[in-house]
């Protein structure tokens, strides 16, 4: 049973275009919703996260738009660059923060 | 700060043989957990500790063993190595939840190959 479901699996966008990253989660017990950030042979790395208690949250060019009552989240590359090319993964985590569990990813190609 | 270290980087093993990935962090967070990384999977968790001399499974513990001695410490042991244990992995830790910031910092990962 997969608990966050990401779309789409790959993406490619134009230099300058918006990226958009689409995930579901199903249990209503997660209350903090990261996003990492992920280069080929590297660990993840934490991009921006949100809370549940708000409905947008903002960070440069980065943005995650949170639906509570659909239990959606989604992440927007504005001003997409090639050195946002990377593997991106959304994940929840459980009240005891005693795990992340994590959408399967998502590969993003930006062309110049 | 080093942050998250791990190793060996690569490894190579054969069927049935048993071996120990080593995780270390040097910020003092009392949560660790080890994470395996597969094409189209995601990383998924394994086992986590929430403090030296606790430990807990995760989403796919077997084949896998943990111990947490020292805040520091988290090795993974592979006790008998099969095939589908080739992957990535990925030691994490971080402050206890509870903050405004729940980040998990990951190590840089150790590639395994089992034959």
């Amino acid at each position: 049973q997969q608990q966050v479901k990401q779309s789409p699996q790959s993406l490619i966008v134009q230099k300058g275009g918006i990226s958009i990253i689409n995930c579901a989660y199903e249990n209503t017990a997660f209350d903090y919703f990261p996003w990492y950030q992920q280069f080929p042979g590297k660990g993840p790395a934490l991009l921006i996260a949100i809370r549940p208690d708000v409905s947008e949250k903002k960070e440069g060019r980065f943005t995650i738009s949170f639906n509570k009552s659909a239990k959606q989240f989604s992440l927007h590359i504005m001003d997409s660059q090639p050195g946002d090319s990377a593997t991106y993964f959304c994940a929840a985590e459980n009240q005891a923060g005693t795990a992340l569990i994590f959408g399967k990813g998502t590969t993003l190609s930006v062309s110049s | 700060n080093a942050g998250v270290t791990q190793t060996p980087k690569f490894q190579v093993l054969k069927t049935g043989q048993s071996m120990t990935l080593q995780c270390a962090q040097d910020m003092n967070h009392e949560y660790m957990s080890w994470y395996r990384q597969d094409p189209g999977m995601g990383l998924r968790l394994i086992h986590y500790s929430v403090g030296a001399g606790i430990t807990d499974q995760g989403e796919v513990p077997n084949g896998y063993n943990v111990s947490r001695s020292t805040t520091e410490d988290f090795p993974l042991r592979l006790l008998s190595a099969a095939p589908s244990q080739t992957s990535v992995y990925f030691c994490a830790s971080s402050y206890p939840p509870g903050g405004k910031n729940n980040e998990q910092f990951f190590g840089p990962g150790t590639r395994l190959t089992v034959l």
